[in-house]
Protein backbone atom coordinates (compact mmCIF):
# COMPACT_ATOMS: atom_id res chain seq x y z
CA UNK A 1 0.00 0.00 0.00
CA UNK A 2 1.03 3.72 -0.45
CA UNK A 3 1.90 5.75 2.12
CA UNK A 4 1.96 9.13 2.07
CA UNK A 5 3.16 10.10 5.92
CA UNK A 6 2.67 13.65 6.81
CA UNK A 7 4.95 14.96 10.54
CA UNK A 8 2.52 16.32 12.28
CA UNK A 9 -1.64 15.73 13.30
CA UNK A 10 -2.12 19.35 15.21
CA UNK A 11 0.29 21.97 15.36
CA UNK A 12 -0.12 25.33 17.32
CA UNK A 13 2.03 28.29 15.70
CA UNK A 14 2.45 31.93 16.79
CA UNK A 15 1.61 34.43 14.42
CA UNK A 16 5.18 35.84 12.71
CA UNK A 17 6.79 32.05 13.27
CA UNK A 18 7.87 30.32 10.04
CA UNK A 19 6.24 26.82 9.76
CA UNK A 20 7.71 23.31 8.43
CA UNK A 21 5.22 20.72 7.01
CA UNK A 22 6.61 17.75 6.14
CA UNK A 23 5.82 15.17 3.89
CA UNK A 24 7.24 11.59 2.99
CA UNK A 25 5.69 9.30 0.51
CA UNK A 26 7.20 5.56 0.24
CA UNK A 27 6.25 4.58 -3.32
CA UNK A 28 8.70 6.78 -5.47
CA UNK A 29 6.12 8.94 -6.99
CA UNK A 30 7.38 11.71 -9.41
CA UNK A 31 4.19 14.10 -8.44
CA UNK A 32 3.45 15.72 -4.82
CA UNK A 33 1.00 17.79 -3.89
CA UNK A 34 -0.05 20.18 -1.12
CA UNK A 35 -3.90 21.69 -0.39
CA UNK A 36 -5.24 23.32 2.01
CA UNK A 37 -9.00 22.03 2.99
CA UNK A 38 -11.02 24.69 4.24
CA UNK A 39 -14.97 23.84 5.26
CA UNK A 40 -17.31 25.10 2.07
CA UNK A 41 -13.99 25.45 0.17
CA UNK A 42 -13.04 22.28 -0.64
CA UNK A 43 -9.34 21.55 -1.37
CA UNK A 44 -7.24 24.10 -2.88
CA UNK A 45 -3.83 23.12 -4.73
CA UNK A 46 -0.91 25.63 -3.05
CA UNK A 47 1.95 23.92 -4.57
CA UNK A 48 2.85 20.87 -6.79
CA UNK A 49 6.08 19.25 -7.95
CA UNK A 50 6.77 16.53 -10.81
CA UNK A 51 10.33 16.01 -10.33
CA UNK A 52 12.93 16.57 -7.19
CA UNK A 53 13.85 20.54 -6.92
CA UNK A 54 11.28 20.92 -9.20
CA UNK A 55 7.81 23.17 -7.96
CA UNK A 56 4.71 24.80 -9.80
CA UNK A 57 2.46 27.49 -8.28
CA UNK A 58 -1.03 26.24 -7.44
CA UNK A 59 -4.10 28.25 -6.98
CA UNK A 60 -3.16 30.17 -3.62
CA UNK A 61 0.69 29.84 -3.55
CA UNK A 62 0.89 33.51 -1.71
CA UNK A 63 2.16 33.24 1.65
CA UNK A 64 3.99 29.63 1.53
CA UNK A 65 7.00 27.92 -0.29
CA UNK A 66 8.21 24.51 -0.96
CA UNK A 67 10.95 22.73 -1.42
CA UNK A 68 11.50 19.29 -2.42
CA UNK A 69 15.07 18.10 -2.28
CA UNK A 70 14.91 14.40 -2.36
CA UNK A 71 11.88 12.17 -4.16
CA UNK A 72 10.48 11.49 -1.68
CA UNK A 73 9.85 14.31 0.48
CA UNK A 74 7.77 17.68 0.03
CA UNK A 75 7.94 20.04 2.37
CA UNK A 76 5.62 23.24 2.84
CA UNK A 77 6.91 26.17 4.18
CA UNK A 78 5.29 29.34 5.57
CA UNK A 79 7.39 31.80 5.83
CA UNK A 80 5.51 33.91 8.35
CA UNK A 81 2.70 32.18 9.51
CA UNK A 82 -0.66 34.36 9.76
CA UNK A 83 -3.68 33.71 11.47
CA UNK A 84 -5.46 33.33 8.32
CA UNK A 85 -3.08 30.26 7.09
CA UNK A 86 -5.68 28.06 10.16
CA UNK A 87 -6.27 25.10 8.35
CA UNK A 88 -6.02 21.77 7.59
CA UNK A 89 -3.44 21.02 5.05
CA UNK A 90 -2.99 17.95 3.44
CA UNK A 91 -0.45 16.23 1.34
CA UNK A 92 -0.42 13.84 -1.51
CA UNK A 93 1.46 12.56 -4.37
CA UNK A 94 0.75 10.34 -7.57
CA UNK A 95 2.61 7.96 -9.66
CA UNK A 96 2.67 10.32 -12.96
CA UNK A 97 1.20 13.01 -14.27
CA UNK A 98 -2.36 11.34 -15.84
CA UNK A 99 -4.28 7.75 -15.62
CA UNK A 100 -3.04 7.70 -12.15
CA UNK A 101 -4.83 8.63 -8.96
CA UNK A 102 -3.73 11.03 -5.93
CA UNK A 103 -2.93 8.78 -2.53
CA UNK A 104 -2.98 11.30 0.36
CA UNK A 105 -1.58 11.91 4.10
CA UNK A 106 -3.53 11.79 6.99
CA UNK A 107 -3.43 16.03 7.25
CA UNK A 108 -2.18 18.44 9.45
CA UNK A 109 -4.60 20.76 11.52
CA UNK A 110 -2.46 23.82 12.07
CA UNK A 111 -3.44 26.26 13.97
CA UNK A 112 -2.08 30.06 14.39
CA UNK A 113 -2.73 32.06 17.30
CA UNK B 1 -7.39 25.49 -15.88
CA UNK B 2 -10.24 22.80 -14.94
CA UNK B 3 -13.62 23.81 -12.20
CA UNK B 4 -15.40 21.41 -10.68
CA UNK B 5 -19.01 21.86 -9.71
CA UNK B 6 -20.82 19.39 -6.97
CA UNK B 7 -24.21 20.82 -6.70
CA UNK B 8 -25.31 19.36 -3.22
CA UNK B 9 -23.20 20.76 -0.13
CA UNK B 10 -25.24 18.85 2.42
CA UNK B 11 -27.48 15.75 1.93
CA UNK B 12 -29.22 14.17 5.00
CA UNK B 13 -30.75 10.73 3.96
CA UNK B 14 -32.28 7.65 6.06
CA UNK B 15 -31.25 4.47 5.99
CA UNK B 16 -31.24 2.35 2.79
CA UNK B 17 -32.37 5.71 0.16
CA UNK B 18 -30.98 5.62 -2.63
CA UNK B 19 -28.03 8.66 -3.12
CA UNK B 20 -26.97 10.73 -6.36
CA UNK B 21 -24.69 13.49 -6.19
CA UNK B 22 -24.27 15.55 -9.02
CA UNK B 23 -20.58 16.25 -10.61
CA UNK B 24 -19.82 18.49 -13.17
CA UNK B 25 -16.40 19.63 -14.81
CA UNK B 26 -15.48 22.60 -17.07
CA UNK B 27 -13.35 21.22 -19.17
CA UNK B 28 -14.09 19.48 -22.95
CA UNK B 29 -11.16 17.11 -23.28
CA UNK B 30 -9.68 13.99 -22.34
CA UNK B 31 -9.65 13.78 -18.27
CA UNK B 32 -9.29 11.94 -15.54
CA UNK B 33 -12.51 11.48 -13.26
CA UNK B 34 -12.39 10.36 -9.65
CA UNK B 35 -14.54 10.74 -6.39
CA UNK B 36 -12.85 10.51 -2.70
CA UNK B 37 -14.33 10.50 0.52
CA UNK B 38 -13.56 11.46 3.89
CA UNK B 39 -14.76 10.07 6.34
CA UNK B 40 -14.86 11.57 10.22
CA UNK B 41 -11.19 11.90 10.99
CA UNK B 42 -9.65 9.79 8.25
CA UNK B 43 -7.81 10.70 5.23
CA UNK B 44 -9.54 11.05 1.52
CA UNK B 45 -9.75 7.31 0.17
CA UNK B 46 -10.54 6.49 -3.32
CA UNK B 47 -14.03 5.48 -4.01
CA UNK B 48 -13.86 5.36 -7.35
CA UNK B 49 -11.92 6.50 -10.88
CA UNK B 50 -12.73 6.91 -14.62
CA UNK B 51 -9.53 6.89 -17.20
CA UNK B 52 -11.39 5.66 -20.24
CA UNK B 53 -13.74 2.61 -21.62
CA UNK B 54 -16.72 1.63 -20.10
CA UNK B 55 -18.60 4.96 -18.73
CA UNK B 56 -20.15 2.92 -16.09
CA UNK B 57 -17.61 2.64 -13.08
CA UNK B 58 -18.02 1.06 -10.35
CA UNK B 59 -16.31 1.61 -6.73
CA UNK B 60 -15.71 -0.09 -3.12
CA UNK B 61 -18.98 -0.18 -1.32
CA UNK B 62 -21.33 -0.14 -3.55
CA UNK B 63 -20.53 3.07 -5.31
CA UNK B 64 -20.61 3.86 -8.68
CA UNK B 65 -20.55 6.42 -11.10
CA UNK B 66 -21.50 7.39 -14.70
CA UNK B 67 -19.02 9.55 -17.07
CA UNK B 68 -21.48 11.28 -19.96
CA UNK B 69 -18.98 13.42 -22.02
CA UNK B 70 -21.82 15.68 -23.62
CA UNK B 71 -22.63 16.71 -19.97
CA UNK B 72 -19.62 17.02 -18.75
CA UNK B 73 -20.45 15.12 -15.87
CA UNK B 74 -19.57 12.11 -12.96
CA UNK B 75 -22.50 11.81 -10.78
CA UNK B 76 -21.89 9.31 -8.32
CA UNK B 77 -24.13 7.04 -6.96
CA UNK B 78 -25.47 4.19 -4.49
CA UNK B 79 -28.44 2.51 -4.23
CA UNK B 80 -29.27 1.71 -0.56
CA UNK B 81 -27.10 3.88 1.88
CA UNK B 82 -26.31 2.69 5.27
CA UNK B 83 -25.08 4.77 8.56
CA UNK B 84 -21.63 4.30 7.92
CA UNK B 85 -21.22 6.46 4.61
CA UNK B 86 -22.02 8.97 6.52
CA UNK B 87 -19.50 11.24 5.65
CA UNK B 88 -17.35 14.39 3.14
CA UNK B 89 -17.02 13.53 -0.44
CA UNK B 90 -15.16 14.96 -3.25
CA UNK B 91 -15.46 14.92 -7.33
CA UNK B 92 -12.17 15.49 -8.57
CA UNK B 93 -10.61 15.98 -11.85
CA UNK B 94 -7.05 14.95 -13.53
CA UNK B 95 -5.70 17.50 -15.98
CA UNK B 96 -1.98 17.84 -15.53
CA UNK B 97 -2.85 18.29 -11.40
CA UNK B 98 -6.26 17.46 -9.35
CA UNK B 99 -8.71 20.16 -9.18
CA UNK B 100 -11.10 18.96 -6.80
CA UNK B 101 -14.79 20.30 -5.84
CA UNK B 102 -16.36 21.76 -2.49
CA UNK B 103 -17.65 18.41 -1.50
CA UNK B 104 -20.65 17.32 -0.05
CA UNK B 105 -21.46 15.67 3.42
CA UNK B 106 -23.56 13.31 3.83
CA UNK B 107 -25.34 12.42 6.81
CA UNK B 108 -27.15 9.35 6.86
CA UNK B 109 -29.77 8.97 9.55
CA UNK B 110 -30.19 5.36 10.88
Amino acid sequence: DVKVTQSSRYLVKRTGEKVFLECVQDMDHENMFWYRQDPGLGLRLIYFSYDVKMKEKGDIPEGYSVSREKKERFSLILESASTNQTSMYLCASSFRTVDTEAFFGQGTRLTVV
Amino acid sequence: AQSVSQHNHHVILSEAASLELGCNYSYGGTVNLFWYVQYPGQHLQLLLKYFSGDPLVKGIKGFEAEFIKSKFSFNLRKPSVQWSDTAEYFCAVNWIQFYFGTGTSLTVIP
